[in-house]
């Protein structure tokens, strides 16, 4: 199964505001409010940081944000801190044969 | 608060079958809602959704790996376990155990262990 499509990288300075997105489709991102965020930092498991589009687990910053429209999921890191260098992964739920896809994964950088 | 912990050879070698374990601490798996769930990351690579298996109920699986999956769950000894079987070098990967709250939010993780395949 094809992964959704994220961009490989994106990069801020810090203060600034970046947005990841995270394109599937009508079977899965368009289909469902079951998408869900986590960052990785280097050498660690992933974290997750949003879940149902755009709920925020316990002690998740607010500077972390989710949204939806159509087939595209995206992320919203607002007041970029270097801290928030990582790489950022989406995932669904997907109605068919796979039950949870992943994104490509989007290595974020930090100016 | 769960707590997940990842255990099992890093060496398999080629054809052979990966095996490993995941134990559960902070809670009961008789008495969770979770499902508890496989995710696997080749090296410098993305995630890969494995299967997830609720207790008591249905195991899913990704398609790509059906036929060589199984994922069980012994909730007497909070753990589950993972067996691959006929690996070659691309089931070389880091591979995590985690619980799985409600399709796909992988709310809880372990520290992940790198299995490689190689002679």
């Amino acid at each position: 199964q094809s992964a959704l499509t994220q961009p490989d990288s994106v990069s801020g300075s810090p203060g600034q505001s970046i947005t990841i997105t995270c394109t599937g489709t009508g079977s899965d991102v368009g289909g469902f409010n079951y998408v869900s965020w986590y960052q990785q930092l280097p050498d660690k498991a992933p974290k997750l940081i949003i879940y149902d589009v755009t709920s925020r687990p316990s002690g998740v910053s607010v500077r972390f944000s989710g949204s939806k429209s159509g087939n595209t999921a995206s992320l919203t890191i607002s007041g970029l801190q270097a801290e928030d260098e990582a790489d950022y992964y989406c995932s669904s739920y997907r109605s068919y044969k796979t039950l949870v896809i992943f994104g490509e994964g989007t290595k974020l950088t930090v100016l | 608060q769960l707590q997940l912990q990842e255990s099992g050879p890093g060496l398999v070698k080629p054809s052979e079958t990966l095996s490993l374990s995941c134990s559960v601490s902070g809670d009961s798996m008789t008495s969770s809602s979770y499902s508890w769930a496989w995710i696997r990351q080749p090296p410098g690579k993305g995630l890969e959704w494995l299967g997830s298996q609720s207790y008591g109920a249905s195991t899913y699986y990704n398609p790509s790996l059906k036929s060589r999956l199984t994922i069980s769950v012994d909730a007497s000894k909070n753990e589950f376990f993972l067996s691959l079987t006929s690996v070659t070098a691309a089931d070389t990967a880091i591979y995590y155990c985690a619980t799985d709250y409600n399709k796909g939010e992988f709310d809880h993780w372990g520290q992940g262990i790198l299995v490689t395949v190689s002679s």
